[in-house]
Order: structure tokens, then sequence, then C-alpha cells
């Protein structure tokens, strides 16, 4: 079974300040991991993912996310803060074996990032 | 690529009736997945279909729900005798087969507020 801890439910930062917002799973499989951000009344979209290769990855709107096997990490970074990045932010961890798998998403509960001028 | 659609956005019923959702995956993806959000947490899985097999359904899916997806388009779940319960955000979300982008689209949701 996987499972994912979100690490602070809500964060609050300065504009312009760093954003860290912390993710650990679990996983008895090569996981795939992934950052998902949702606006209010809207579905999830997408910020990045890792699969395989490259520990460090970069996605949408200036964040990344480092993928730590021995500390089973995937934390969720942005140097400077924008108020547009006000929203929620799920970790979620699928396994990455091919063959077999459905690839289904379990998620963390999520971490209210709020952004203040 | 049109993006996953979900209909209806919202829906306000009383507890007892039935209610039927509807997912548009994006074309080309022969993964189709539901998810159900209540508020402050996180998706959890629901059922999730290749082409037209609903290949794994989770605990949380009751004798209440049923899924389908004929000729593996669009996909259907519906709710009988709807609970207070069962009032959340109902996700559905498309994936390429085996490999591809490796990452799930999600649409819009569908709100169920049962009274």
């Amino acid at each position: 079974a996987q499972s994912v801890t979100q690490l602070g439910s809500h964060v609050s930062v300065s504009e312009g300040a760093l954003v860290l917002l912390r993710c650990n799973y679990s996983s008895s499989v090569p996981p795939y991991l992934f950052w998902y951000v949702q606006y209010p009344n809207q579905g999830l979209q997408l910020l990045l993912k890792y699969t395989t290769g490259a520990t460090l990855v970069k996605g949408i709107n200036g964040f990344e996310a480092e993928f730590k096997k021995s500390e089973t990490s995937f934390h969720l970074t942005k140097p400077s803060a924008h108020m547009s990045d006000a929203a929620e932010y799920f970790c979620a961890v699928s396994d990455g074996i091919w063959g077999g798998s459905n690839y289904k998403l379990t998620f963390g509960k999520g971490t209210l990032l709020t952004v203040n001028p | 690529d049109t993006g996953v659609s979900q209909d209806p956005r919202h829906k306000i019923t009383k507890r007892g009736q039935n209610v039927t959702f509807r997912c548009d995956p994006i074309s080309e993806h022969n993964r189709l997945y539901w998810y159900r959000q209540t508020l402050g947490q996180g998706p959890e899985f629901l059922t999730y279909f290749q082409n037209e097999a609903q290949l794994e359904k989770s605990r949380l899916l009751s004798d209440r729900f049923s899924a389908e997806r004929p000729k593996g388009s669009f996909s259907t779940l519906e709710i009988q005798r709807t609970e207070q319960g069962d009032s959340a955000m109902y996700l559905c979300a498309s994936r390429e087969a085996t490999g591809g982008r490796n990452e799930q689209f999600f649409g819009p949701g569908t709100r169920l507020t049962v009274l």
C-alpha cells in the first residue's frame, strides 16, 4: 500500500519569500511522484512530476521538487512567492511499475498556501 | 486536446434521490479514473477503467455506487439513494496507455450537495 503525508495543512508566506511545502511518501515499489495545485472549485492541475531520471524536477510557474529516496521525500519549493500562488497543493504517489499497474494516485491531505502582501 | 470535461458542474439533490454524473476523457486516453474529494481532504480513488473494462473498485465504492464506460469512451457514475455523506466533489481523470506522459489529466469536477 502507498501513502502520502503532507506536513502542515496551512502554510503562510509573504510575497517574495521562499515557499517550501513538505511531502513524505511510503511505497513498496519504485514510485512516481506528483504535485498538483487546486484553485477554489476547480479540478487539479499538474505542477510537476518525478518518474525516472533526474531527481530534481522543474515544473510550471517556477516550482521545483527534489526526489530523495533515502528520506522518502518530495518537497516542493519556489524561490519567490507570488500572490497568484495562493491555492491548495496536493502531493500524490502512484506505482511506477510498467505492466499490470493501474497507476492510480494516492494523495496527501493537502496544504493550503496563503501569500500575504 | 480539449481536456477532460464533466457534467454537471454542480448538483444539489435531496437525500434518497438518484444522481448520475458524466465524464468525457481526452480522446485516445484509454484509462479513466474516478476520485472523490471531501472538504479539507485530498482526492480518494474510487474506480478505474481501461477501455470499457472496470478493473478496480475501491472499498469506498459501496453498493449504491455504480460506474460504467460503454464503448471505452465517456463514463458515468451513478449514486443511488443518496445520503448526506455522499456530499463531495467527484473528480474524473484520464491517462494515456502505459508509458506516454505518465500523468493523469483531471476534469473540473462535479460538486454534489445532498440536502
